[in-house]
Order: structure tokens, then C-alpha cells, then sequence
């Protein structure tokens, strides 16, 4: 079965630090990943998925399958980017019919420090 | 931009009774999911829901739990007979096609059950 674990549950930084939130994955197909922030009392939104390699309010991540990796990085937080983070991991459904699942890592809640 | 449309934001039920939860997913989106959060918990897949049927289920997704499309826009989650542990954050989604466009999400219900 698939996993996705996010080691931290909290990260601290000062505003201007570069940022690194970690995610591993385990799964035995070809993944799709994805990065969700939830902001304060707002709807998860989907912030990246690796197949678009975009960049998105200055965060970046990249897919090392060795490392079976995704984390998202950013160098310089700003204070609005105080928020849950949450990486997820897709697997397509049994049936064909096109629809998939997302397993989720627990999240990493990440407070910048004016 | 479109946004995925749940209501009631905050349910609160007596043990034992049955509660609807209702989405409205963004219209010309053809795959509808439920998620749940329970509190300090990681979001979990409960159900997906292509061409009038469901197209994958999770282990929590007994038989207690149903889904419908009564009518063409709404998509509703059904607990029959509510249990305390079912006390949760409810998050509708919906997606345009199959993996990797990601999900819209919506706000989410909490259900509190007493």
C-alpha cells in the first residue's frame, strides 16, 4: 500500500530563511505527487504537482524517484506562507474508470517568524 | 475562478441519527471524491464517484456511508446512523480528468456528533 510520510510536524523559520518541507513516499507504481497548503480556516488548495515542474508563489519541488522524495523548497518564506502544508500522493483506481485517490502525509504546519 | 460549493459548514447530530452532507462540485467536472479529517488526523480518501456510480471506496466507507447525485449538480454524503467517532472535517472534492490535474476542494463540513 502507498505512504506518504512528512516528517515535521512543525517548522519554524524567520522570514527571509530559505524553507524545506520534507516528504517521502513509498509506493510500488510510477507516482504523481502533489503539494496541498491550507491557510488559515480556508479549503485545502492544490499548490503543485510535479508532472507541471511550475513554480507557484516562489515554491518549487522536485520528484527524485532514488530518494523516493518530493519535498517542496522555497528560498526566501514570507510571512504568508505561514500555513499547513500537506503532500499527496495519487493512485488511479481499480476499476479503470479514471478517477483516483490521494493518500496524504499528516502535514507540516509552517510559521514564519516576522 | 470555480469553486467547489459544501454545505452546512458546521453539522452537529445526536449519536444514532442521520445526517446528509451536501456538495456542489464545479460543473464540467466529471470525477466527484469525499475525504474525511478527524481531528490531529491526516485528510483520508473515503470515496470517489465517475458516470453515476461509485468508481473506488475506502475501508471507511461501510456500510453506513452512501453517496448520490440526485440531481445533477449536488453530490451528497449520507451516514446513516452516525457514531461519535465519525466526528470530523468532511471535505468534498472534484477533478476535471484523470490523474494528475489535481482536485478542487471545498470548505469542508465539520460534523460533530454527541
Amino acid at each position: 500500500a502507498q505512504r506518504v510520510t512528512q516528517p515535521e510536524k512543525l517548522l519554524s523559520v524567520f522570514k527571509g530563511a530559505p524553507v524545506e518541507l520534507k516528504c517521502n513516499y513509498s509506493y510500488s507504481g510510477s507516482p504523481e505527487l502533489f503539494w496541498y497548503v491550507q491557510y488559515s480556516r480556508q479549503r485545502l488548495q492544490l499548490l503543485l504537482r510535479h508532472i507541471s515542474r511550475e513554480s507557484i508563489k516562489g515554491f518549487t519541488a522536485d520528484l527524485n524517484k532514488g530518494e523516493t522524495s518530493f519535498h517542496l523548497k522555497k528560498p526566501f518564506a514570507q510571512e504568508e506562507d505561514s500555513a499547513m502544508y500537506y503532500c499527496a500522493l495519487s493512485v488511479g483506481d481499480n476499476s479503470g474508470a479514471g478517477s483516483y485517490q490521494l493518500t496524504f502525509g499528516k502535514g507540516t504546519k509552517l510559521s514564519v517568524i516576522p | 475562478e470555480p469553486e467547489v460549493t459544501q454545505t452546512p459548514s458546521h453539522q452537529v447530530t445526536q449519536m444514532g441519527q442521520e445526517v446528509i452532507l451536501r456538495c456542489v462540485p464545479i460543473s464540467n467536472h466529471l470525477y466527484f471524491y469525499w475525504y474525511r479529517q478527524i481531528l490531529g488526523q491526516k485528510v483520508e480518501f473515503l470515496v470517489s464517484f465517475y458516470n453515476n456510480e461509485i468508481s473506488e471506496k475506502s475501508e471507511i466507507f461501510d456500510d453506513q456511508f452512501s453517496v448520490e447525485r440526485p440531481d445533477g449538480s449536488n453530490f451528497t454524503l449520507k451516514i446513516r446512523s452516525t457514531k461519535l467517532e465519525d466526528s470530523a472535517m468532511y471535505f468534498c472534492a472534484s477533478s476535471e480528468s484523470r490523474q494528475g490535474s489535481g482536485y478542487t476542494f471545498g470548505s469542508g463540513t465539520r460534523l460533530t456528533v454527541v
